[in-house]
């Protein structure tokens, strides 16, 4: 069964760096994902594409302090340099066979 | 650019039914999937399924048969979700999201642009 797993909080300081992480389940470690922001009170705004060799592809107009590698099962979205607007919900998302899966979402905050 | 624009918010009672529309422009409507998504209060997000737009064909992902319809209509470029008999679990944000690759294509099946969203209450 196709499964995105990610931690439910995270906490970085302004001006610092935070990873955060997306765990594809068992069988499906070469899945690509994407990622998903989600400020308060808005709706998602489309990040990345993020393959499993670490490459990956960006929006329109999504900052470069924004970026994603991966290893193994695990996909990852780094912001450096926070700033208060990356105080957000951040999701995975794939898809295989007739499905669509979402991560059950971290939830950023900025100190 | 691609736009997304959904209708406004609905306010409905019990067994009643709403329906959400979503106008597409800046692109070739009949192209790109249009999936539909639920975030009911405080929680993530849950895929509800897709519409094929160059088809019609709908499909619905677990738990989302029976009270929930997808439909078209490709003169005016929008998608419409349909929720009969609501109950109160109804209760939540509905987005239209588009997928990045073309139906044909039938590849990077990730929600590239999005709606704003649509409130459905549903309250005695």
């Amino acid at each position: 069964q196709l499964v995105l797993t990610q931690s439910p909080s995270a906490s970085a300081s302004m001006g610092a760096s935070v990873k955060l992480t997306c765990t594809l389940s068992s069988g499906h470690s070469n899945y690509a994902i994407a990622w998903l922001q989600q400020q308060p009170q808005r709706g998602p705004r489309y990040l990345m594409t993020l393959n499993n060799d670490g490459t990956h592809t960006k929006g329109d107009g999504i900052p470069d302090r924004f970026s994603g590698s991966s290893s193994g099962a695990e996909r990852y979205l780094t912001i450096s340099s926070l700033q208060s607007e990356d105080e957000a919900d951040y999701f995975c998302q794939t898809w295989g066979t007739g499905i669509r899966v979402f991560g059950g979402g971290t939830t950023l905050t900025v100190l | 650019q691609v736009q997304l624009v959904q209708s406004g918010s609905e306010l409905k009672k019990p067994g009643a039914s709403v329906q959400v529309s979503c106008r597409a422009s800046g692109y070739t409507f009949t192209t790109y999937a249009i999936n539909w998504v639920r975030q009911a209060p405080g929680q993530g997000l849950e895929w509800m399924g897709w519409v094929n737009t160059n088809t019609g064909s709908p499909t619905y992902a677990q738990g989302f048969t029976g009270r929930f319809v997808f439909s078209l209509d490709t003169s005016v470029n929008t998608a419409y979700l349909q929720i009969n008999n609501l109950k109160a679990e109804d209760t939540a944000l509905y987005y239209c999201a588009r997928d990045l690759g073309t139906i044909t294509a039938g590849t990077d099946k990730y929600f590239h642009d999005w709606g704003q969203g649509t409130l459905v209450i549903v309250s005695s």
